[in-house]
């Protein structure tokens, strides 16, 4: 009954590699989002889409490139990871962002990415 | 400037107090607030949003918002032990679709 799913838990892997976070949300919510939380437990918003289509990019290195291929999964792959990508990644979604009451995000477990 | 600040804290009370958290942000086209709570290893969960300037009460908690002065609080009666987590104050302009939180509260209620 999991509203908002991520894989992996937790990612541990080498500078330079390429690596994939999975996301899928059951809410029927049209919009997704991924953000990342950081030591300093920052959370900052990285990418918003709506109905597949991206709509907020927040100025992310294209080494991360997210991939909706329906409006119930956001993926998010990072190519040639560096240390600093370290973090813990969420993916979030709402129902309908432009509606006072429907905007809440409800957010997934996290992904724990570690790059050594 | 920050666009949305709030006190690292640690802010610590006694169980039965009154937590007081406060954020204030910067663009005074935002249009939706948000309190979510996080608890350390997990995700952000939703305490409270609030659209409209005054009070919203919810049980235990009640939002406050005040436009003019750009200044979202939460008010946490009958603080618990089970309240101690970090509580972010999020902010979403016209559209919605970027939200910025702001760094978090940490809040401990001793009991």
């Amino acid at each position: 009954d999991t509203a908002v799913s991520q894989t992996p838990k937790y990612l541990v892997t080498q500078m330079g590699n390429d690596k994939s976070i999975k996301c899928e949300q059951n809410l029927g919510h049209d919009t997704m989002y991924w953000y990342k939380q950081d030591s300093k437990k920052f959370l900052k918003i990285m990418f918003s889409y709506n109905n597949k289509e991206l709509i907020i990019n927040e100025t992310v290195p294209n080494r991360f490139s997210p991939k909706s291929p329906d409006k119930a999964h956001l993926n998010l792959h990072i190519n040639s990871l560096e240390l600093g990508d370290s973090a813990v990644y969420f993916c979030a979604s709402s129902q309908d962002p432009l509606a006072g009451g429907r905007d809440t995000q409800y957010f997934g477990p996290g992904t724990r990415l570690t790059v050594l | 400037q920050k666009e949305v600040e709030q006190n690292s804290g640690p802010l610590s009370v006694p169980e039965g107090a009154i937590a007081s958290l406060n954020c204030t942000y910067s663009d005074r086209g935002s249009q939706s607030f948000f309190w979510y709570r996080q608890y350390s290893g997990k995700s952000p969960e939703l305490i409270m949003f609030i659209y409209s300037n005054g009070d919203k009460e919810d049980g235990r908690f009640t939002a406050q918002l005040n436009k003019a002065s750009q200044y979202v609080s939460l008010l946490i009666r009958d603080s618990q032990p089970s309240d101690s987590a970090t509580y972010l104050c999020a902010v979403s302009n016209t559209g919605g679709f970027k939200t910025i939180f702001g760094a978090g509260t940490r809040l401990f209620v001793k009991a």
